[in-house]
């Protein structure tokens, strides 16, 4: 079993749904990240957060120490969040690396 | 400054041939960290240095695999020997060490790596 779990695998919507993805994790972590990567490899930190929710736009991120999960939404979404979401963890441990989920392929239709 | 860079952004090479990738982080970043990412997958971690420190390396990172960070700023990843299944995505990334040891991690585009 994978440290870091994230469903759906694959995800396609009508533009203007709402997405949920969810991530599952299994060790202690000091941080959860969540990334956005498009075709071609690029990498970009939407989220870095610990407790609680964070909003950007129409994105938020909720997690839940106790329950060892967190969510990504995404509020009316567009054919722009097309993109893998990737969610990973920096464990409490001591090390900083991340450990990272297989990711979420969203597929936004016009 | 333009981010974490990454070259070459793609190699192809044959079989048994040594291949060297170049990392260049943010430039204040005292953190520079090395993944790899084969089709499908999420990425893994290789090794982290701070500073010209290497801190850790993965049970992934074989002998053919060796990283450097001689003054702190760019990296180099060298693979010698190549072998098909290290066709892959090689990722660097860099943080700068704050108060908090969980710092963001910026990424660079990556280096994809095909091996013939």
């Amino acid at each position: 079993k994978n440290e870091v779990e994230q469903s759906p695998q694959n995800l396609t919507a009508q533009e203007g749904e709402f997405i949920t993805i969810n991530c599952s994790y299994s060790v202690g972590i000091s941080a959860l990240h969540w990334l956005q990567q498009h075709p071609g490899g690029g990498i970009v930190s939407l989220f870095m957060l610990s407790s609680g929710k964070k909003k950007h736009g129409r994105l938020i991120a909720t997690i839940n120490i106790q329950e060892k999960h967190s969510s990504l939404h995404i509020t009316a979404s567009h054919p722009r969040d097309s993109a893998v979401y990737i969610c990973a963890v920096i464990s409490n441990f001591g090390n900083e690396k991340l450990t990272f989920g297989t990711g979420t392929r969203l597929t936004i239709i016009p | 400054d333009t981010g974490v860079s990454q070259n070459p952004r793609h190699k192809i090479t044959k079989r048994g041939q040594n291949v060297t990738f170049r990392c260049d982080p943010i430039s204040e970043h005292n953190r520079l960290y090395w993944y790899r990412q084969t089709l499908g997958q999420g990425p893994e971690f290789l090794t982290y240095f701070q500073n010209e420190a290497q801190l850790e390396k993965s049970r992934l990172l074989s002998d053919r695999f060796s990283a450097e960070r001689p003054k702190g700023s760019f990296s180099t990843l060298e693979i010698q020997r190549t072998e098909q299944g290290d066709s892959a995505m090689y990722l660097c990334a860099s943080s700068l060490q704050g108060s908090s040891y969980t710092d963001t991690q910026y990424f660079g585009p990556g280096t994809r790596l095909t091996v013939l």
